[in-house]
């Protein structure tokens, strides 16, 4: 079946505009996650969704950070003006429940200029 | 807070040799863990995981991990390496208060013939 969708899979933005990244989790999964893969640190989470609440955003960076699901499905990350230090591969997952094993995206390499 | 320290950032390894990736891990309640790869150009894979019940956890291609609480480790094993076990592993923990995964920086393992 299909797997956990990102798009796009590439994102190259001058500083200071604004990106949107979306995530498709795998057709009936509650939960959807939000990570940043970068050089300097590592894997962190970002936020995640039960349904289309998120319960913790302890992870999004800054206030420039922001998050939404709608539907129980689709996510969307958003960034706004863009800093050089945004520059990482943003990976989302998905699982079936909490606890469940999350299934990963290919992810979105976002490259701020 | 949780954190995982993988202290080897790459192993090189000739191909069917032995191999342990080091991972300690530290929090301050029960803790669940887990061994995901990521293969050159792909998105990362859960290996195993360790939930509860037998401390020896084994994945379909022979590595396994055994959780050990009095060390706070959760070392990945393998004892014949191949060429296509080259990735990166990354060593995580969660625990039943926090939904997010906590991941150590990785491990890059490289097998030579």
């Amino acid at each position: 079946g299909a797997g956990v969708s990102q798009s796009p899979s590439n994102k190259v933005t001058e500083k200071g505009k604004d990106v949107e990244l979306r995530c498709d989790p795998i057709s009936g999964h509650t939960a959807l996650y939000w990570y940043r893969q970068s050089l300097g640190q590592g894997l962190e989470f970002l936020i995640y969704f039960q349904g289309n609440s998120a319960p913790d955003k302890s992870g999004l960076p800054s206030d420039r950070f922001s998050a939404e699901r709608t539907g129980g499905s689709v996510s969307t990350l958003t960034i706004q003006r863009t800093q050089q230090e945004d520059s990482a591969v943003y990976l989302c997952a998905s699982s079936s429940r909490i606890l469940d094993e999350q299934y990963f995206g290919p992810g979105t390499r976002l490259t701020v200029t | 807070a949780q954190s995982v320290t993988q202290l080897d950032s790459q192993v090189p390894v000739f191909e069917e040799a032995p191999v342990e990736l080091r991972c300690n891990y530290s929090s301050s309640v029960s803790v669940y863990l887990f061994w995901y790869v990521q293969y050159p150009n792909q998105g990362l894979q859960l290996l195993l995981k360790y939930l509860s019940g037998s401390t020896l956890v084994e994945s379909i291609n022979g590595f396994e991990a055994e959780f050990n609480k009095s060390q706070t480790s959760f070392h990945l094993r393998k004892p014949s390496v191949h060429i296509s076990d080259t990735a990166e592993y990354f060593c995580a923990v969660t625990n039943a208060g926090f939904q997010k995964l906590v991941f150590g920086t990785g491990t890059r393992l490289l097998v030579s013939p």
